[in-house]
């Protein structure tokens, strides 16, 4: 089974609005990256964060982990259009980060 | 662009088939990964390769298989295609297999008729 699921599946906001998507996985980590991924096209990476970090800051992305309750979530704030793509968290189980596992990802649409 | 190529692009082909997907890491990449993306499925890692060795597994089908090449470019077979085997295949580098990020390709889309 996956071990990242991201939530909401989908989300609508207006141009100007922040974004706020989750991730929860099931078991430890080392880190979780999110990554970015326009239709059709490659997944792009955004941001990486340690398990041992708390929050962590990329321009307009905010990040943060929360390990006791296995979730994380990435914040856009100040959207534009461009925004407008899949996201996904991906994680590696903490005994083999050889393996990288990705949620089904939230579709965000950022409305002009 | 991540510095990662693919090829093809496109590739349509027949059930029953056998295909081969090409990847070039990223310059100074040592580490392949290749994933399978589905409407259904989503994002379902296969393998990964590290300086010419496998070094995970994932869900990947006995009819496909993958090697990288001393020149550290890799290649995914897949056989005896079934309807279900369309997909966005992604190929992915990174300069270590421990937690560094990863760039993708642009992938190939394979469509099985």
């Amino acid at each position: 089974s996956q071990q990242g699921e991201e939530d909401p599946q989908a989300l609508s906001i207006q141009e100007g609005e922040n974004a706020t998507m989750n991730c929860s996985y099931k078991t430890s980590i080392n880190n979780l990256q999110w990554y970015r991924q326009n239709s059709g096209r490659g997944l792009v990476h955004l941001i990486l964060i340690r398990s041992n970090e708390r929050e962590k800051h990329s321009g307009r992305l905010r990040v943060t982990l929360d390990t006791s309750k296995k979730s994380s979530s990435l914040l856009i704030t100040a959207s534009r259009a461009a925004d407008t793509a899949s996201y996904f968290c991906a994680t590696d189980r903490g005994y083999n980060f050889n393996k990288f596992y990705f949620g089904s990802g939230t579709k965000l649409n950022v409305k002009p | 662009d991540s510095g990662v190529t693919q090829t093809p692009k496109h590739l349509i082909t027949a059930t029953g088939q056998r295909v081969t997907l090409r990847c070039s890491p990223r310059s100074g990449d040592l580490s392949v990964y290749w994933y399978q993306q589905s409407l259904d499925q989503g994002l379902q890692f296969l393998i990964q390769y590290y300086n010419g060795e496998e070094r995970a597994k994932g869900n990947i089908l006995e009819r496909f298989s993958a090697q990288q090449f001393p020149d550290l470019h890799s290649e995914l077979n897949l056989s005896s295609l079934e309807l279900g085997d369309s997909a966005l295949y992604f190929c992915a580098s990174s300069v270590d297999p421990g937690s560094y990020e990863q760039y993708f390709g642009p992938g190939t889309r394979l469509t099985v008729t």
